[in-house]
């Protein structure tokens, strides 16, 4: 079975610092790792995903995050915090081992807060 | 191109009512999904469906049916609303194909349920 554990239910930073989102996942196979992002009241939006291509994933909007086997970590970044960034980001697994690797498990999530 | 699309937005359910939730995407995507969001619990995969005719349950699927006669159509019901039914609605959907083994959900809007 797959899981995935964000820690921080929120985190505050100031415009202009560094943004780091932690996720640890758990899978019994190589996983596809993926990012979302959900702005208030609306449906969740993909950032960016991991598919054993390349260890450092750049998405959308300046986020990139480094697949780190050995820590089974996916921990999301973005240099510079920007007001528009205050969202809920999701970390999400998906197991290769399933047929069609369709299914994701989401983590909690956790709130950004950005603030002058 | 409206992507997923899903109504009602809002809706307020009295006890042991009934109600169908519809979602429709124009993307010709191939898998559908239905997933609830909780406060704190990140998104619950209720049911999904890979094709028409086909469905399957997902972690929750409990109190819940769904139904895929078309491809573009993936609607979700609730036969006897209960207070614990209370939640967001997330539709989602991904096309899958063997080459492209890590695609990535695409979100409706979310329904926002109330069961009083």
């Amino acid at each position: 079975a797959q899981s995935v554990t964000q820690l921080g239910s929120h985190v505050s930073v100031s415009e202009g610092a560094l943004v780091l989102l932690r996720c640890n996942y758990s899978s019994s196979v190589p996983p596809y790792l993926f990012w979302y992002v959900q702005y208030p009241n609306q449906g969740l939006q993909l950032l960016l995903k991991y598919t054993s291509a390349a260890t450092l994933v750049k998405g959308i909007n300046g986020f990139e995050a480094e697949f780190k086997k050995s820590e089974t970590s996916f921990h999301l970044t973005k240099p510079s915090a920007h007001m528009s960034d205050a969202a809920e980001y999701f970390c999400a697994v998906s197991d290769r081992a399933t047929g069609t690797a369709s299914k994701l498990t989401f983590g909690t999530g956790t709130r950004l807060q950005v603030t002058l | 191109n409206a992507g997923v699309t899903q109504t009602p937005k809002f809706r307020i359910l009295k006890i042991g009512q009934s109600m169908t939730l519809q979602c429709t995407q124009d993307m010709n995507h191939n898998y559908m999904y239905w997933y609830r969001q909780d406060p704190g619990m990140g998104l619950k995969l209720i049911y999904y469906s890979v094709g028409a005719g086909i469905t399957d349950k997902g972690e929750v699927p409990n109190g819940y049916n769904v139904s895929r006669s078309t491809t573009e159509d993936f609607p979700l019901r609730l036969e006897l609303a209960a207070p614990s039914q209370t939640s967001v609605y997330f539709c989602a959907s991904s096309y899958y194909s063997p080459g492209q083994p890590s695609h990535e959900q695409y979100f409706g809007p979310g329904t926002r349920l109330t069961v009083t």
